[in-house]
């Protein structure tokens, strides 16, 4: 099985900051990565798909790179919205798994 | 816009069986592949399975044994059911939309863009 494994699993940061959070797998998998966003009490809300690509009505402040082993999802100016746990997920049909989560809290 | 919604017991005995429906609207069932995750209290989310619209399903290798889902097209409602629960299984459930992205190559992969509210399960005698 594939893992994910998500760093750091929380950091705290200011608004206005640039935010950095990775996600590696355990072996190569192309760009097959999506990224969540969620906030207390509430369902996930996709970020990014296919590593990459920005969802519909999502700020562009947020994006996704990477491929292979290594992703990451940067927030280029932090808002107060944007305090929450963020996501990965493995993105196989097969195998959907999720990260463990990176949690952004306000410093 | 696409809505779905999560609907079941709250309560659920050890070694009973967990069942839940989702319920969509302003979407056709038989158009996409519907999924279920769960998030025990405190803890991250875990990909229960899903259901393509003519019925057939992929599972979690790790919850495959005990898990069912169905789904229901006149009705535009799927549904899961999980067997012989303990107090591990209590979470938050959610349904989800799978929608799929097609790279150039001829494969492609799913993303998970519309989720119900949630429902909290809890397993307790």
């Amino acid at each position: 099985d594939i893992q994910m494994t998500q760093s750091p699993s929380s950091l705290s940061a200011s608004v206005g900051d640039r935010v950095t959070i990775t996600c590696r797998a355990s072996q190569s998998i192309a760009s097959y990565l999506n990224w969540y966003q969620q906030k207390p009490g509430k369902a996930p809300n996709l970020l990014i798909y296919a590593a990459s690509s920005l969802q519909s009505g999502v700020p562009s402040r947020i994006s996704g790179s990477g491929s292979g082993t290594d992703f990451t999802l940067t927030i280029s100016s932090l808002q107060p919205e944007d305090f929450a746990t963020y996501y990965c997920q493995l993105s196989y049909t097969t195998s959907l798994t999720f990260g463990g989560g990176t949690k952004v809290e306000i410093k | 816009q696409v809505q779905l919604q999560e609907s079941g017991p709250g309560l659920v005995k050890p070694s009973e069986t967990l069942s839940l429906t989702c319920s969509v609207s302003g979407d056709s069932i038989s158009s996409y592949y519907w999924s279920w995750i769960r998030q025990p209290p405190g803890e991250g989310l875990e990909w229960i399975g899903y259901i393509s619209y003519s019925g057939g399903t992929t599972y979690n290798p790790s919850l495959k044994s005990r898990v069912t889902i169905s789904v229901d097209t006149s009705k535009n409602q799927f549904s899961l059911s999980l067997s012989s629960v303990t107090a591990a299984d209590t979470a938050v459930y959610y349904c989800a939309r799978v929608s799929p992205y097609y790279y150039g190559s001829g494969t492609y992969s799913f993303y998970f863009d519309f989720w119900g509210p949630g429902t909290l399960v809890t397993v307790s005698s």
